[in-house]
């Protein structure tokens, strides 16, 4: 199986700052790499999808980059709307597999 | 507009059997595949297994194989999750969603599924 580490499971910041969420896979997933954000109580969302594109109506603020093992997350500036539980995960297309990283939850310093 | 409308909210006691539906809308169903994550109380999300409602193939999480079922009907778009005996273990969130390539683009609104004696 292929595991994922996603860091930091925490992480606080002040409105405007540039956060950054990283995960890491066992082995190389090529870019089957997708981010989505959970809100408190909601459904969560797709964000990025292979690793660096945008989905459709999400805001440029958010953009991931990476392939092979290392995979980065950025907010480029945090809004307050952003306050939510953040998610990678890799697609196995050998099996198929789907494994979710551990979550980030971000919070407002 | 693409929808995912999951049936509601359940209290079940261990034993008891349960299926909980995701009705499709606004795409072609047969077309897509449907995947079911869990969400245990305080936790993250968690692949249970996936559908392909145009010839009901089927794939499972080696960690849940065999302790759901499920299944699909063609003719109400509709996705199902099954237990034939529930545990405690079992209380959680379920979202359906619908994948495309290798990603979960649309999702239910999930189904609270509350097992207790």
């Amino acid at each position: 199986d292929i595991q994922m580490t996603q860091s930091p499971s925490s992480l606080s910041a002040s409105v405007g700052d540039r956060v950054t969420i990283t995960c890491r896979a066992s082995q190389d997933i090529n870019n089957y790499l997708n981010w989505y954000q959970q809100k408190p109580g909601k459904a969560p969302e797709l964000l990025i999808y292979d690793a660096s594109n945008l989905q459709t109506g999400v805001p440029s603020r958010f953009s991931g980059s990476g392939s092979g093992t290392d995979f980065t997350f950025t907010i480029s500036s945090l809004q307050p709307e952003d306050i939510a539980t953040y998610y990678c995960q890799q697609y196995d297309n050998l099996f198929p597999m789907y494994t979710f990283g551990q979550g980030t939850k971000l919070e407002i310093k | 507009e693409v929808q995912l409308v999951q049936s509601g909210a359940e209290v079940k006691k261990p034993g008891e059997s349960l299926k909980i539906s995701c009705k499709g809308s606004g795409y072609s169903f047969t077309s897509y595949w449907i995947g079911w994550v869990r969400q245990m109380p305080g936790k993250g999300l968690e692949w249970m297994g996936i559908i392909f409602p145009g010839d009901s193939d089927t794939r499972y999480s080696p960690s849940l194989q065999g302790q759901v079922t499920i299944s699909v009907d063609k003719s109400s778009s509709t996705a199902y999750l099954q237990w034939d005996s529930l545990k405690a273990s079992d209380t959680a969130m379920y979202y359906c969603a619908r994948r495309t390539s290798s990603w979960f683009d649309y999702w239910g609104q999930g189904t609270l599924v509350t097992v207790s004696p």
